[in-house]
């Protein structure tokens, strides 16, 4: 059965630092993109990073580019994001998401397939 | 950055009903956008994807449509279990989702 299960949420003070993981089952961890993607309390789902296959390229919401890194370890089947100089507005469940590609007429569309079900993250004094 | 407008925010409709999202990019996307159904306290669940492809196991009373900048998701007879929110998601250029459309019950 192909799963994400994410972990290491939990509460942390303005500044501080998280890093989660999410542990893959079930499919070639190494040949998918991954992303992580959030949801505030109430609001809406928010792309947060993505990371290659290989854990070459990265990318990141403007929201969190200089403060979280993602990562990976395909020995693991393990992706990570280390999450830096905390801020309330960070407070979310953290879903990890399998990039995913089908081919329409010749033409490749992309799509996020398999979801974990998810780690909460507070950030509070 | 792409910007995704999803209208209505919520609606309330009736077992049976047709129900119809819309989903509007800030520029032309071709067909790349996909549709998600969330329920409560539980993860995201893709059903459409490059605008109009069913996801497998995705029942086909759901129906994506549109291409460039206009984009709808249709259910043809609403189900109990389709009491959900809907997010529409541009995967062009990044990734950024709708914030969502909350169908509850009339």
């Amino acid at each position: 059965e192909v799963q994400l299960v994410e972990s290491g949420g939990g509460l942390v003070q303005p500044g501080g630092s998280l890093r989660l993981s999410c542990a893959a089952s079930g499919f070639t961890f190494s040949t998918y993109a991954m992303s992580w993607v959030r949801q505030a309390p109430g609001k809406g789902l928010e792309w947060v990073s993505a990371i290659s296959g290989s854990g070459g390229s990265t990318y990141y919401a403007d929201s969190v580019k200089g403060r979280f890194t993602i990562s990976r370890d395909n020995s693991k089947n393990t992706l990570y994001l280390q999450m830096n100089s905390l801020r309330a507005e960070d407070t979310a469940v953290y879903y990890c998401a399998r990039h995913a590609e089908g081919a329409v007429a010749g033409i490749y569309y992309y799509y996020m397939d398999v979801w974990g079900k998810g780690t909460s993250v507070t950030v509070s004094s | 950055d792409i910007q995704m407008t999803q209208s209505p925010s919520s609606l309330s409709a009736s077992v049976g009903d047709r129900v119809t999202i819309t989903c509007r990019a800030s520029q032309s996307i071709s067909s790349y956008l996909n549709w998600y159904q969330q329920k409560p306290g539980k993860a995201p669940k893709l059903l459409i994807y490059a605008a109009s492809s069913l996801q497998s196991g995705v029942l086909s009373r759901f129906r994506g449509s549109g291409f460039g900048t206009d984009f709808t998701l249709t259910i043809s007879s609403l189900q109990p279990e389709d009491f959900a929110t809907y997010y529409c998601q541009q995967s062009y250029s990044s990734w950024t989702f709708g914030h969502g459309t909350k169908v509850e019950i009339k």
